[in-house]
């Protein structure tokens, strides 16, 4: 299983673009890459998930370089409600579909 | 609304205490999972379920006891608990086990735990 590792932490203000990398050195090849966000007491929710390049929905956009040893979670105008933990997962699926989530970031949005 | 309803939201047991916590969930989902958030630490994954057979158990203590009736339903069954387990238990479902989409855990709200 691929290792993540992100910021602890971030801080943004309202309105203002946000972007949260996170880098998985050893990703495999039939890995894809997963972004979820957590509130305060209530289970993750799916954010985006991509495998290559750029992809795009209403909520993020996720862009992976060719190397895919990284992936960057790309969040516009964030607002108050957007604080949370994000997570950044990687994995294959397979047997046991098994997502080891790390500590997260804790992005904080300040008026 | 997720489709993945966990039931009850909050619970308060002693140590001698059975109870259970129920999930279910309304997506046609083949595999169902149990997790484990406390205080301040990363989710850990206690139990899968794959079409109704447990597939993984994260070497979790035996007064935990999964059961999965059906592809819908899910039970986590409590017995002589210690107060470390208090905690925020999560159940998520997935299409499949497969790569990619079908590999996408939808979670449910919690079951917020308190073992005094």
């Amino acid at each position: 299983l691929a290792k993540t590792t992100q910021p602890i932490s971030m801080d943004s203000y309202e309105g203002q673009e946000v972007n949260i990398t996170c880098s998985h050195n050893n990703i495999a090849t039939n890995d894809y890459i997963t972004w979820y966000q957590q509130f305060p007491s209530q289970g993750p929710r799916f954010i985006i998930q991509g495998y290559k390049t750029k992809v795009t929905n209403e909520v993020a956009s996720l862009f992976i370089p060719a190397d895919r040893k990284s992936s960057t979670l790309s969040l516009p105008r964030v607002s108050l409600s957007d604080t949370a933990v994000y997570y950044c997962l990687v994995g294959a699926g397979g047997a046991t579909n098994k997502l080891i989530f790390g500590t997260g970031t804790l992005l904080a949005v300040q008026p | 609304e997720t489709g993945v309803t966990q039931t009850p939201r909050h619970l308060v047991m002693g140590m001698t205490n059975k109870k259970s916590l129920k999930c279910e969930q309304h997506l046609g989902h083949n595999a169902m999972y149990w997790y484990k958030q406390s205080a301040k630490k990363p989710l850990e994954l206690m139990f899968v379920y794959s079409l109704e057979e447990r597939v993984e158990n994260n070497s979790v203590p035996s007064r935990f006891s999964p059961e999965c009736p059906n592809s819908s339903h899910l039970f986590l069954h409590l017995h002589t608990l210690q107060p470390e387990d208090s905690a925020l238990y999560l159940c998520a479902s997935s299409q499949d086990r497969g790569g990619g989409s079908k590999n996408i855990q939808y979670f449910g709200a919690g079951t917020r735990l308190s073992v005094l």
